[in-house]
């Protein structure tokens, strides 16, 4: 069964540090890969997506991720966080035997100290 | 704007008493989803509706059944809660099934049972 595994539950960074949240999954074949944001209080939303091509991919807020084949990730980065980028962080992957369905890492739950 | 609207937005109930959530659309969509996501964990799909179709996850227990009269509405009816149950649940929307169709989320219905 595929899964996807976000290491590092809770992230403390203070403003203007750079980020990268890790994410794995563990499936062979082709497929799709999502990092979704939910700010305090906020409904889950996209923050970008990989399909094809570019395996770097630029979001939303300045955000980026890079699809890594090999290595079966698609880590998010930032070079610069603000105050405003606390919140958790979803990575989510689909592929293979389903066509809908969002299988979703665990999160992680990033705090920026002011 | 176009959105996804869930109520309520927190929902108590007592062990055993039967309780529905809703979640309206105004994206037109197709596809409805709800999910249930427990602390600091991920989203797990219950079911979803194509259209009228209805599709659900082989180990959502049979507790958990959904409604959808129309396009613009689902319900999520839990018949008889139990402690298990108390966690986020997620409305979510795609205009299609299929992973290129992004999924829009609701701000969520926090349940808790006594």
């Amino acid at each position: 069964a595929q899964s996807v595994s976000q290491h590092n539950h809770h992230v403390i960074l203070s403003e203007a540090a750079s980020l990268e949240l890790g994410c794995n999954y563990s499936y062979g074949g082709t497929v799709n890969l999502f990092w979704y944001v939910q700010y305090p209080g906020q409904h889950l939303q996209l923050l970008l997506k990989y399909f094809s091509g570019d395996p770097l991919v630029k979001g939303i807020k300045g955000f980026e991720a890079e699809f890594i084949k090999s290595k079966f990730s698609f880590n998010l980065r930032k070079p610069s966080v603000q105050w405003s980028d606390t919140a958790e962080y979803f990575c989510a992957v689909n592929g293979g035997d389903s066509n809908y369905q969002l299988i979703w890492g665990a999160g992680t739950k990033l705090i920026i100290k002011p | 704007d176009a959105m996804v609207i869930q109520n309520p937005r927190y929902q108590v109930t007592q062990f055993g008493k039967p309780v529905t959530l809703s979640c309206s659309q105004t994206l037109n969509h197709n596809v409805m989803y709800w999910y249930q996501q427990k602390s600091s964990q991920a989203p797990k799909l219950l079911f979803h509706y194509y259209d009228k179709d209805f599709n659900n996850e082989a180990d959502t227990p049979d507790n958990f059944q959904s409604r959808r009269p129309n396009t613009s509405f689902c319900f999520l009816d839990i018949r008889s809660p139990g402690l298990g149950d108390a966690a986020m649940y997620l409305c979510a929307t795609s205009r299609d099934r299929g992973p290129v169709f992004e999924q829009f989320f609701g701000p969520g219905t926090r349940l808790t049972v006594l």
